[in-house]
């Protein structure tokens, strides 16, 4: 039972555009949210967080919104660069337990 | 500020065996999590420990045990390896709830 999900396995934008990258969750009591950059043979890159009392929180070209009554976040990258080409991972946890339940990734591929 | 650090990078090992793999968390992180990545099952929880205490556990099976010590250094330990536990190990240190990952141990059974 996935309780993050990726729908996008993966997404292609030119350079210089905007890059949205969409996760979903079932469980009402996530309370914090990660954004993870993943380069093969590496370790996921933290990114960007998120806390439940927030739906927005901004650095530099990348933003995360929350939306909690429809249990969605996402991730804008803005302009798109080529080197955010890599696979983008969400991540959630209960408010209190640092055990983050991951969805399955987005591969992004910005074209220059 | 020096970041995770796992060993080894590479391991290959046969069916039956087992295996301890170790996680050095940065500075002043007192948590560290372990998580296994798999092309199937993407990227999954283990367990996380604190101050030398298992504080969290996901779904594995009881060969998976892991442990930490006073310098917050962790090892992790598959017993009796399956062919299915060929995978990307990952352990993520924090102060906080923003997770720091290493770079994985991959582990290969035959």
């Amino acid at each position: 039972d996935q309780q993050v999900k990726q729908n996008s396995p993966s997404l292609s934008v030119q350079e210089g555009r905007i890059s949205i990258l969409n996760c979903d969750y079932t469980n009402s009591m996530f309370d914090y949210f990660l954004w993870y950059k993943k380069y093969p043979a590496e370790g996921p890159t933290f990114l960007i967080s998120i806390s439940s009392i927030k739906d927005k929180n901004e650095d530099g070209r990348f933003t995360v919104f929350l939306n909690k009554s429809a249990k969605h976040l996402s991730l804008h990258i803005v302009p798109s660069q080529p080197g955010d080409s890599a696979v983008y991972f969400c991540a959630a946890s209960e408010k209190g337990f640092n055990k983050f339940y991951f969805g399955s990734g987005t591969k992004l591929n910005v074209k220059p | 500020k020096a970041g995770v650090t796992q060993t080894p990078r590479y391991l290959i090992k046969t069916r039956g065996q087992q295996v301890t793999l170790s996680c050095s968390p940065i500075s002043g992180h007192r948590s560290v999590s372990w998580y296994q990545q798999t092309p199937g099952q993407g990227l999954q929880f283990l367990f996380e420990y604190f101050s030398e205490t298992q504080r969290n556990k996901g779904n594995f099976p009881g060969r998976f045990s892991g442990r930490q010590f006073s310098n917050s250094r962790s090892e992790m330990n598959v017993s009796t390896l399956e062919l299915g536990d060929s995978a990307l190990y990952l352990c993520a240190s924090s102060r906080g709830y923003e997770q720091y990952f290493g770079p994985g141990t991959r582990l290969t059974v035959t």
